[in-house]
């Protein structure tokens, strides 16, 4: 079982939220990680987006929208990546990431489209 | 503004060993407040973690790869380097080179926030 799983689709409408999970493999806890979510457009490097461990621990990448925030859902044992107020431009692969008994750990990521 | 720049043939041969240099400019690789990092992502799937140095030359490798990889640091040069040996078709991807913060006092690793436009390096006779 892979450390970060992310379900490979999401399709949602502009204006619409749309919520990316990325769920830990079960006996890590999602609470001690800091997550970290990276956007990326095809021909294009990824981007760093921000980084979610709690409300007091979190960080928004360099000019960044407010309409992305991380949060987690503790009983799904996830990290989630919240895109609010969809645009066309939100269309991309995102990845989650976190560091890992002294290793970067991706996941699979996620293809968003928006439609 | 810092920036990366990711150089090395895009064509190896089987057995052979890849090579890549990442050039920084606009900053010091000598900081103590990153670490340096390379990453790949075969086409049309995923990324994937290499490694990553410090100035000092303390590394962190994927377990996956650990026996295959070597990441050096030239601080002269302001360059850091990838040598991956052995490679094979699976080998085939786009690699990016990035910088990763760190915080120094506590040890804590963190976002890759700066990255190199990739390049493309395809394992083939």
């Amino acid at each position: 079982q892979a450390v970060l799983t992310q379900p490979s689709s999401l399709s949602a409408s502009p204006g619409a939220s749309a919520s990316l999970t990325c769920t830990l493999r079960s006996g890590i806890n999602v609470g001690t990680y800091r997550i970290y979510w990276y956007q990326q457009k095809p021909g294009s490097p990824p981007q760093y987006l921000l980084r979610y461990k709690s409300d007091s621990d979190k960080q928004q990448g360099s000019g960044v929208p407010s309409r992305f925030s991380g949060s987690k859902d503790a009983s799904a044992n996830a990290g989630i990546l919240l895109i609010s107020g969809l645009q066309s431009e939100d269309e991309a692969d995102y990845y989650c990431m976190i560091w890992h008994y002294n290793a970067v750990v991706f996941g699979g990521g996620t293809k968003l489209t928006v439609l | 503004q810092l920036q990366l720049q990711e150089s090395g043939p895009g064509l190896v041969k089987p057995s052979e060993t890849l090579s890549l240099t990442c050039t920084v400019s606009g900053g010091s690789i000598s900081s103590s407040s990153y670490y340096w990092g390379w990453i790949r992502q075969p086409p049309g799937k995923g990324l994937e973690w290499i490694g990553t140095i410090y100035f000092s030359g303390s590394t962190y490798y994927n377990p996956s790869l650990k026996s295959r990889v070597t990441i050096s640091v030239e601080t002269s040069k302001n360059q850091f380097s990838l040598k991956l040996s052995s490679v094979t078709a699976a080998d085939t991807a786009v690699y990016y080179c990035a910088r990763q913060e760190y915080d120094f006092w506590s040890g804590s690793h963190d976002a890759f926030d700066i990255w190199g436009q990739g390049t493309m390096v395809t394992v083939s006779s």
